[in-house]
């Protein structure tokens, strides 16, 4: 079964500054795709970026990018120049047969001005 | 163009009674996702409607749940009776159709709380 595994429960960045948020799944399909979506406080949940398995490229969104590393299973979502809006709960999703999510559980991230 | 939209935002219910959540999705979507997410771990899939027919209610949990799409525009989900468990957080996502890039665009979801 495919899993979804976020390691980081929570956390935080300086406004302006850099943080990488991690992402690993399992799958033994060759064709997928991942997501990244965030939630704001009291907001519904959006999608930042996603990724195409058969991409060899890094997806970018604007200050949002991924580093995708198919061999080892693993996407994380890298934020630049962080703002206070960023702050929010991040969720890393794959995309399974039959167009269901399935979701990691979830990295709060907070940004200090 | 209006996004998904769930009714209501927040719902406290005793143990044994009804509830009915409802989700409004985006205007010609075809497919309709229900999710939930209890007790702050992952959000997880319940079921998918394309129009008004089920495609995959694999993730249901028992048969206290019934989801309804009639006339494939909104969705209801019924959970009868209530049970602590169930307490969480329902989304719903639609997509335009099961093609490329497969985006879901999800509602603002409906907080659960059973006592």
């Amino acid at each position: 079964a495919q899993t979804v595994t976020q390691s980081q429960p929570e956390m935080s960045v300086q406004e302006a500054e850099t943080v990488t948020l991690s992402c690993t799944y399992d799958t033994s399909e060759s064709d997928y795709y991942l997501f990244w979506y965030k939630q704001p406080p009291s907001r519904q949940m959006i999608l930042v970026i996603r990724q195409e398995a058969y991409k060899q490229q890094n997806a970018t969104e604007n200050r949002f990018s991924v580093n995708f590393q198919k061999a080892a299973k693993s996407f994380s979502l890298k934020i630049s120049d962080s703002q206070l809006g960023d702050a929010a709960m991040y969720f890393c999703a794959y995309r399974r047969w039959g167009n269901k999510l399935v979701f990691g559980a979830g990295t709060i991230l907070r940004v200090k001005s | 163009e209006a996004g998904v939209t769930q009714f209501p935002s927040h719902s406290v219910i005793e143990k044994g009674q009804t509830v009915t959540l409802r989700c409004d999705p985006i205007s010609g979507h075809d497919n309709l996702y229900w999710y939930r997410r209890v007790m702050g771990k992952e959000i997880k899939f319940l079921l998918h409607f394309v129009k008004e027919s089920k495609q995959d209610e694999s993730g249901m949990p028992n048969n206290r749940f019934l989801a309804e799409r009639t006339g494939g525009t909104y969705s209801t989900l019924k959970v009868q009776p209530a049970e602590l468990e169930d307490s969480g957080v329902y989304f719903c996502a639609s997509s335009l159709r099961d093609t490329r890039p497969y985006e879901q665009y999800f509602g603002p979801g409906t907080r659960l709380t059973v006592t």
